[in-house]
């Protein structure tokens, strides 16, 4: 059974940098039928899709938050990571990592979501 | 940016029949938007519902479709039972790589 455990610092100061990491456990990251991405839900809000890589490193990003955001992926860790930079108060959310079938819509496996508030 | 759209809320009786629509602020979607739909209650992970119009997800009681009937993605509970009041979210894939979420719809059950 596969499983996804995103990890990082529940609080950041603005226009500092936040950073999370998704590990992945019981499948491996660098399966060809499978994207990993990154979502996120502001407190009492709706989800927005912030981006995607697949295990070679391709990355696709939210035209609206591209200037501020990295995906990277860890192979031999078996994990991958968000950061964004420059952050404000409209970046508190719960962010949640989720595997995507190749070729489908399908998300089929996410984190249980971490929260990170960002606050002085 | 294209805008998703979705209904704000809907109500149902139990045993009901609700159809909530994910839609473009410009155009119309498509199989090619590969629509999906997720359910969400609070403080628990989205779960995917239906991907890629109208295939449902592996669980999920087959008193949920998927359709695009006319010019939106649809979600269709029939029967609906209380433990489906929830927050519905669709997603459309855009092209390039990008996926747009819509606002999400509350369905109530009473």
């Amino acid at each position: 059974q596969l499983q996804m455990q995103e990890s990082g610092p529940g609080l950041v100061k603005p226009s500092e940098t936040l950073s999370l990491t998704c590990t992945v456990s019981g499948g491996s990251i660098s399966s060809s039928s499978y994207y990993w991405g990154w979502i996120r839900q502001p407190p009492g809000k709706g989800l927005e899709w912030i981006g995607t890589i697949y295990y070679s490193g391709n990355t696709y990003y939210n035209p609206s938050l591209k200037s501020r955001v990295t995906i990277s992926v860890d192979t031999s860790k078996n994990q991958f990571s968000l950061k964004v930079s420059s952050v404000t108060a409209a970046d508190t959310a719960v962010y949640y990592c989720a595997r995507r079938r190749n070729g489908s819509g399908y998300r089929d496996y996410w984190g249980q979501g971490s929260l990170v508030t960002v606050s002085s | 940016q294209t805008v998703v759209t979705q209904e704000p809320s809907f109500s149902v009786s139990p045993g009901g029949t609700v159809t909530l629509t994910c839609g473009l602020s410009s155009g119309s979607v498509s199989t090619s938007h590969y629509p999906s739909w997720f359910q969400q209650t609070p403080g628990q992970a989205p779960r995917t519902v239906i991907y890629d119009t109208n295939t449902r997800s592996s669980g999920v009681p087959d008193r949920f479709s998927g359709s695009i009937p006319g010019n939106k993605a649809a979600l269709t509970i029939t029967g609906a039972q209380a433990d489906d009041e929830s927050d519905y979210y669709c997603v459309l894939y855009m092209g390039s790589g990008v996926w747009v979420f819509g606002g999400g719809t509350k369905v109530t059950v009473l």
